[in-house]
């Protein structure tokens, strides 16, 4: 079954201790991208690759890193998180950009 | 930036009337596609519509697009309770390398 995995689904951390959340595609999809859900505001995107090696900044890079070692594996870090990082954030993965994006279940981080 | 603006951003119908939304966007673009999310979970692709096309179907959705006005619709025909859920629009910009989603419409279906 094509899926993108997201883990964890639910995280609650403190301001400053370094985590990672995890996504991952089984489709041999080449483009990967992050984004984050605030109310009101939609999806934003943070970061994007468009292969193994290649990442590049979305709309709201600050307070994140990425990498992309792997084709299948897309992890998101956030070295010091803080409390406005407190949000919904998707990972999703397409064929090619512009084509249709499959999204993993997300992952409710909550940074008090 | 935000490419796609959806209105209304709230739609409550009763079940059986039909749905419509609205997507506008600012820049020439590739394609425009729809998703739904239901509440807290993933987002889930229910149509794309190219630049060069004007109309799409897929089942109960029929999706319109309007180059020259920036626009699209998405309409749901005979609604069901099942329909219940947010809709976006998200435009693939020429040269952006990204999709752009909209603040999404939520959609309310009554029994």
């Amino acid at each position: 079954e094509a899926q993108v995995t997201q883990n964890p689904r639910y995280l609650i951390t403190v301001t400053g201790k370094k985590l990672t959340v995890t996504c991952s595609q089984n489709m041999n999809h080449e483009y990967m991208s992050w984004y984050r859900q605030d109310p009101g505001l939609g999806l934003r995107q943070i970061y994007y690759s468009m292969n193994v090696e290649v990442t590049d900044k979305g709309d709201v890079p600050e307070g994140y890193k990425v990498s992309r070692k792997e084709k299948r594996n897309f992890p998101l870090i956030l070295e010091s998180p803080s409390p406005n990082q407190t949000s919904l954030y998707f990972c999703a993965s397409t064929r090619t950009m512009g084509t249709e994006a499959f999204f993993g279940q997300g992952t409710r981080l909550t940074v008090v | 930036s935000q490419q796609g603006e959806e209105d209304p951003q709230a739609l409550s119908i009763q079940e059986g009337e039909n749905a419509t939304m609205n997507c506008s966007y600012k820049t020439s673009i590739n394609n425009l596609q729809w998703y739904r999310q239901n509440s807290g979970r993933g987002l889930v692709h229910l149509i794309l519509i190219r630049s060069n096309e004007r109309e799409k179907h897929s089942g109960r959705l029929r999706v319109t697009l309007d180059t020259s006005k920036k626009s699209s619709s998405l309409l749901i025909t005979a609604s069901r309770a099942a329909d219940t859920a947010s809709y976006f629009c998200a435009t693939d910009a020429v040269g952006a390398q990204k999709l752009v989603f909209g603040q999404g419409t939520r959609l309310t279906i009554n029994p």
